[in-house]
Protein backbone atom coordinates (compact mmCIF):
# COMPACT_ATOMS: atom_id res chain seq x y z
CA UNK A 1 0.00 0.00 0.00
CA UNK A 2 1.97 2.81 -1.25
CA UNK A 3 -0.72 6.35 -0.59
CA UNK A 4 -0.31 8.75 -2.90
CA UNK A 5 2.20 9.09 -4.82
CA UNK A 6 3.65 12.12 -7.20
CA UNK A 7 6.31 12.43 -10.06
CA UNK A 8 8.02 14.05 -10.82
CA UNK A 9 10.05 15.13 -7.57
CA UNK A 10 11.82 17.93 -9.27
CA UNK A 11 11.37 19.64 -12.29
CA UNK A 12 12.72 22.84 -13.78
CA UNK A 13 10.58 24.38 -16.99
CA UNK A 14 11.26 26.94 -19.38
CA UNK A 15 8.95 29.60 -19.72
CA UNK A 16 6.26 28.92 -21.99
CA UNK A 17 6.59 25.20 -21.87
CA UNK A 18 3.75 22.61 -20.46
CA UNK A 19 4.06 19.30 -18.25
CA UNK A 20 2.17 17.03 -16.46
CA UNK A 21 2.50 16.25 -12.72
CA UNK A 22 1.61 13.10 -12.17
CA UNK A 23 -1.12 11.67 -8.97
CA UNK A 24 -2.05 8.22 -8.00
CA UNK A 25 -2.97 6.83 -5.07
CA UNK A 26 -4.21 2.98 -4.15
CA UNK A 27 -6.49 3.61 -1.57
CA UNK A 28 -10.12 3.30 -3.67
CA UNK A 29 -10.24 6.75 -2.29
CA UNK A 30 -13.14 9.05 -3.93
CA UNK A 31 -11.77 12.67 -3.40
CA UNK A 32 -8.42 13.80 -4.71
CA UNK A 33 -6.89 17.43 -4.51
CA UNK A 34 -4.05 19.86 -6.08
CA UNK A 35 -2.56 22.05 -3.73
CA UNK A 36 0.21 24.19 -4.01
CA UNK A 37 2.79 25.37 -1.60
CA UNK A 38 4.43 28.98 -2.00
CA UNK A 39 7.60 29.98 0.21
CA UNK A 40 6.24 30.96 3.42
CA UNK A 41 2.51 30.22 2.68
CA UNK A 42 -0.17 27.89 3.58
CA UNK A 43 -1.21 25.29 1.27
CA UNK A 44 -3.93 26.64 -2.09
CA UNK A 45 -6.15 24.74 -3.45
CA UNK A 46 -6.09 24.83 -7.52
CA UNK A 47 -8.52 21.94 -8.13
CA UNK A 48 -10.39 18.83 -6.47
CA UNK A 49 -12.43 16.23 -7.81
CA UNK A 50 -15.10 14.04 -6.08
CA UNK A 51 -14.83 11.36 -8.27
CA UNK A 52 -13.97 10.12 -12.00
CA UNK A 53 -15.22 12.13 -14.10
CA UNK A 54 -15.84 14.90 -12.13
CA UNK A 55 -13.85 17.78 -11.55
CA UNK A 56 -13.80 21.32 -9.51
CA UNK A 57 -12.03 24.79 -9.74
CA UNK A 58 -10.37 25.30 -6.11
CA UNK A 59 -9.20 29.13 -4.86
CA UNK A 60 -6.13 29.30 -7.16
CA UNK A 61 -7.39 27.26 -10.57
CA UNK A 62 -5.50 30.12 -13.60
CA UNK A 63 -2.79 28.21 -15.76
CA UNK A 64 -3.97 25.08 -14.59
CA UNK A 65 -6.39 21.97 -16.16
CA UNK A 66 -7.06 18.56 -14.07
CA UNK A 67 -8.84 15.03 -15.38
CA UNK A 68 -9.75 11.80 -13.60
CA UNK A 69 -10.44 9.19 -16.42
CA UNK A 70 -9.98 6.72 -13.10
CA UNK A 71 -10.47 6.61 -9.71
CA UNK A 72 -6.84 6.14 -9.08
CA UNK A 73 -4.88 8.97 -11.09
CA UNK A 74 -5.66 12.73 -11.24
CA UNK A 75 -3.07 14.62 -13.12
CA UNK A 76 -2.19 18.44 -12.88
CA UNK A 77 -1.88 19.72 -16.64
CA UNK A 78 0.38 23.26 -17.06
CA UNK A 79 -0.23 24.09 -19.82
CA UNK A 80 2.22 27.68 -20.61
CA UNK A 81 4.49 27.67 -17.43
CA UNK A 82 4.78 30.92 -16.18
CA UNK A 83 7.65 31.96 -13.12
CA UNK A 84 4.69 32.53 -10.87
CA UNK A 85 4.04 28.93 -11.37
CA UNK A 86 7.26 28.11 -9.32
CA UNK A 87 6.39 25.95 -6.71
CA UNK A 88 5.81 22.90 -4.55
CA UNK A 89 2.57 21.24 -5.99
CA UNK A 90 1.37 18.02 -3.01
CA UNK A 91 -1.82 16.03 -4.20
CA UNK A 92 -3.46 14.58 -1.65
CA UNK A 93 -6.71 12.36 -1.44
CA UNK A 94 -9.60 11.79 0.85
CA UNK A 95 -12.41 8.99 1.56
CA UNK A 96 -14.91 10.86 0.59
CA UNK A 97 -17.11 9.66 3.05
CA UNK A 98 -17.80 12.86 5.00
CA UNK A 99 -16.71 15.79 2.86
CA UNK A 100 -15.95 17.81 5.48
CA UNK A 101 -14.35 15.74 7.99
CA UNK A 102 -12.50 13.26 5.98
CA UNK A 103 -8.69 12.63 6.50
CA UNK A 104 -6.46 13.92 3.23
CA UNK A 105 -3.56 11.96 2.85
CA UNK A 106 -0.59 13.69 1.10
CA UNK A 107 1.94 12.62 -1.39
CA UNK A 108 5.69 14.13 -0.67
CA UNK A 109 5.32 16.90 -3.31
CA UNK A 110 6.74 17.96 -6.50
CA UNK A 111 9.11 20.81 -6.70
CA UNK A 112 8.90 23.12 -9.57
CA UNK A 113 11.09 25.87 -10.79
CA UNK A 114 10.00 27.93 -13.94
CA UNK A 115 13.00 29.76 -15.46
CA UNK B 1 -14.55 33.95 3.59
CA UNK B 2 -12.65 31.78 6.04
CA UNK B 3 -9.44 32.17 6.57
CA UNK B 4 -6.34 30.99 9.12
CA UNK B 5 -3.52 33.13 11.10
CA UNK B 6 -0.48 31.35 12.60
CA UNK B 7 0.89 34.31 14.18
CA UNK B 8 4.09 32.36 15.08
CA UNK B 9 6.80 32.21 11.99
CA UNK B 10 9.17 30.01 13.95
CA UNK B 11 9.33 29.12 17.85
CA UNK B 12 12.25 27.20 19.09
CA UNK B 13 11.96 25.19 22.71
CA UNK B 14 14.15 23.07 24.36
CA UNK B 15 13.54 19.05 24.25
CA UNK B 16 11.38 18.24 27.32
CA UNK B 17 9.21 21.99 27.45
CA UNK B 18 5.70 22.43 27.02
CA UNK B 19 4.75 23.39 23.50
CA UNK B 20 1.91 26.05 22.68
CA UNK B 21 1.40 26.76 18.72
CA UNK B 22 -1.30 29.31 18.52
CA UNK B 23 -4.28 29.39 15.55
CA UNK B 24 -6.99 31.99 15.06
CA UNK B 25 -9.74 31.46 12.35
CA UNK B 26 -12.45 33.50 10.76
CA UNK B 27 -15.39 31.41 9.59
CA UNK B 28 -18.63 32.07 9.05
CA UNK B 29 -20.33 29.14 10.62
CA UNK B 30 -19.35 26.09 13.09
CA UNK B 31 -15.84 25.67 11.78
CA UNK B 32 -14.20 22.32 11.05
CA UNK B 33 -10.96 22.63 12.31
CA UNK B 34 -7.68 20.87 11.47
CA UNK B 35 -3.71 20.87 12.46
CA UNK B 36 -0.84 19.16 10.04
CA UNK B 37 2.35 18.45 10.40
CA UNK B 38 5.39 18.55 7.92
CA UNK B 39 8.55 16.98 8.04
CA UNK B 40 11.33 18.42 5.81
CA UNK B 41 10.63 17.25 2.51
CA UNK B 42 7.36 15.23 2.64
CA UNK B 43 3.66 16.04 2.74
CA UNK B 44 1.53 17.21 5.29
CA UNK B 45 0.30 13.87 8.04
CA UNK B 46 -3.25 15.21 9.97
CA UNK B 47 -2.08 15.31 13.54
CA UNK B 48 -5.86 16.23 14.63
CA UNK B 49 -9.11 17.39 13.74
CA UNK B 50 -12.23 19.10 15.54
CA UNK B 51 -15.36 19.80 14.27
CA UNK B 52 -17.88 18.82 17.41
CA UNK B 53 -18.35 17.88 20.83
CA UNK B 54 -15.94 18.57 23.39
CA UNK B 55 -13.41 21.01 22.79
CA UNK B 56 -10.30 19.00 23.49
CA UNK B 57 -9.36 16.79 21.13
CA UNK B 58 -6.83 14.73 21.53
CA UNK B 59 -4.54 13.47 18.60
CA UNK B 60 -1.35 11.33 17.30
CA UNK B 61 2.25 11.78 18.65
CA UNK B 62 0.94 13.19 21.91
CA UNK B 63 -0.59 16.18 20.66
CA UNK B 64 -3.89 18.06 22.11
CA UNK B 65 -5.61 20.80 21.12
CA UNK B 66 -8.23 22.86 22.14
CA UNK B 67 -11.34 24.61 20.21
CA UNK B 68 -12.43 28.14 21.85
CA UNK B 69 -14.72 30.08 19.85
CA UNK B 70 -15.09 33.06 22.38
CA UNK B 71 -11.46 33.97 20.94
CA UNK B 72 -11.97 31.57 17.36
CA UNK B 73 -8.48 30.02 18.50
CA UNK B 74 -8.03 26.09 18.09
CA UNK B 75 -3.86 25.88 19.57
CA UNK B 76 -1.80 22.82 19.73
CA UNK B 77 0.12 21.69 22.45
CA UNK B 78 2.25 19.03 23.97
CA UNK B 79 3.49 18.63 27.37
CA UNK B 80 6.77 17.67 26.67
CA UNK B 81 8.62 18.08 22.76
CA UNK B 82 10.66 15.27 21.60
CA UNK B 83 13.42 16.08 19.30
CA UNK B 84 11.61 14.12 16.43
CA UNK B 85 8.63 17.00 16.36
CA UNK B 86 10.70 19.34 14.73
CA UNK B 87 8.84 20.45 11.42
CA UNK B 88 6.52 22.75 10.16
CA UNK B 89 2.99 22.95 11.37
CA UNK B 90 -0.32 23.76 9.39
CA UNK B 91 -3.75 24.89 10.98
CA UNK B 92 -6.75 24.57 8.60
CA UNK B 93 -9.81 25.40 8.85
CA UNK B 94 -12.92 24.63 6.48
CA UNK B 95 -14.73 21.56 4.15
CA UNK B 96 -12.19 19.62 2.50
CA UNK B 97 -13.42 20.96 -0.75
CA UNK B 98 -12.53 24.85 0.74
CA UNK B 99 -9.70 24.18 3.25
CA UNK B 100 -7.85 27.28 3.39
CA UNK B 101 -4.47 26.51 5.45
CA UNK B 102 -2.61 28.95 7.81
CA UNK B 103 1.01 29.88 6.88
CA UNK B 104 2.45 27.44 9.40
CA UNK B 105 4.85 27.97 12.51
CA UNK B 106 7.89 26.12 11.86
CA UNK B 107 9.37 24.46 15.30
CA UNK B 108 13.04 24.40 16.12
CA UNK B 109 14.03 21.84 19.23
CA UNK B 110 16.99 22.41 21.25
CA UNK B 111 19.00 19.21 22.79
Amino acid sequence: NAGVTQTPKFRILKIGQSMTLQCTQDMNHNYMYWYRQDPGMGLKLIYYSVGAGITDKGEVPNGYNVSRSTTEDFPLRLELAAPSQTSVYFCASSPGASVNTDTQYFGPGTRLTVL
Amino acid sequence: AQSVTQPDIHITVSEGASLELRCNYSYGATPYLFWYVQSPGQGLQLLLKYFSGDTLVQGIKGFEAEFKRSQSSFNLRKPSVHWSDAAEYFCAVGGNNDMRFGAGTRLTVKP
